[in-house]
């Protein structure tokens, strides 16, 4: 399996400006999560999914946030407008259900910055 | 309700000599516990976990970690570190089928 894979690994936009990062979870993996680290935070949960349906978005910064799932292969988090306190290294995470439900496999991240 | 300590931010230490990472949680209920490290400019990889079972769990890489109920603690150590060590290591805790919390991470320096 090729991992938990996201795009795009850098992104370098400038402020007002529409960012979207991508995630494609580990096949066979039902719950899905986006985390955004930062320096000052550490690593925040900002939402995730099970079945594709989100659970918990509760950590979604403010309503310039939104995530979608449309199908188990894949999944959106979308940014507008971006400001310079976005920048941050965004983590998708999937995990299976079951036993196991609670271990995490991390994409290698995207690296946003905002200008 | 759940949290994670890390007790150190930063730790040192010279090739070849014993890693200690330090982490106390707090759980309302029966805990689930990770390690993950993270090599800079890579994802998280987990380490180890405990779930119940035995206290002392083997991790990869040489890690392991001990769970200490009575203490609330679940450190993390290795007889001796390598330059290939040198991460920010993260100690997470669960309790039932409730979202991770992370710790804000040790880094781990290792000197030659």
């Amino acid at each position: 399996d090729a991992g938990v894979i996201q795009s795009p690994r850098h992104e370098v936009t400038e402020m007002g400006q529409e960012v979207t990062l991508r995630c494609k979870p580990i096949s066979g993996h039902n719950s899905l999560f986006w985390y955004r680290q930062t320096m000052m935070r550490g690593l925040e949960l900002l939402i995730y999914f099970n079945n594709n349906v989100p659970i918990d978005d509760s950590g979604m910064p403010e309503d310039r946030f939104s995530a979608k799932m449309p199908n188990a292969s894949f999944s959106t988090l979308k940014i507008q407008p971006s400001e310079p306190r976005d920048s941050a290294v965004y983590f998708c995470a999937s995990s299976p259900t079951g036993s196991g439900a609670n271990v995490l496999t991390f994409g290698a991240g995207s690296r946003l910055t905002v200008l | 309700a759940q949290s994670v300590t890390q007790l150190d931010s930063h730790v040192s230490v010279s090739e070849g000599t014993p890693v200690l990472l330090r982490c106390n949680y707090s759980s309302s209920y029966s805990p689930s516990l990770f390690w993950y490290v993270q090599h800079p400019n890579k994802g998280l990889q987990l380490l180890l976990k405990y779930t119940s079972a035995a206290t002392l769990v083997k991790g990869i890489n040489g890690f392991e970690a001990e769970f200490k109920k009575s203490e609330t603690s679940f450190h993390l150590t290795k007889p001796s570190a390598h330059m290939s060590d040198a991460a920010e290591y993260f100690c997470v805790v669960s309790s039932g089928y409730s979202t991770l919390t992370f710790g804000k991470g040790t880094m781990l320096l290792v000197s030659p």
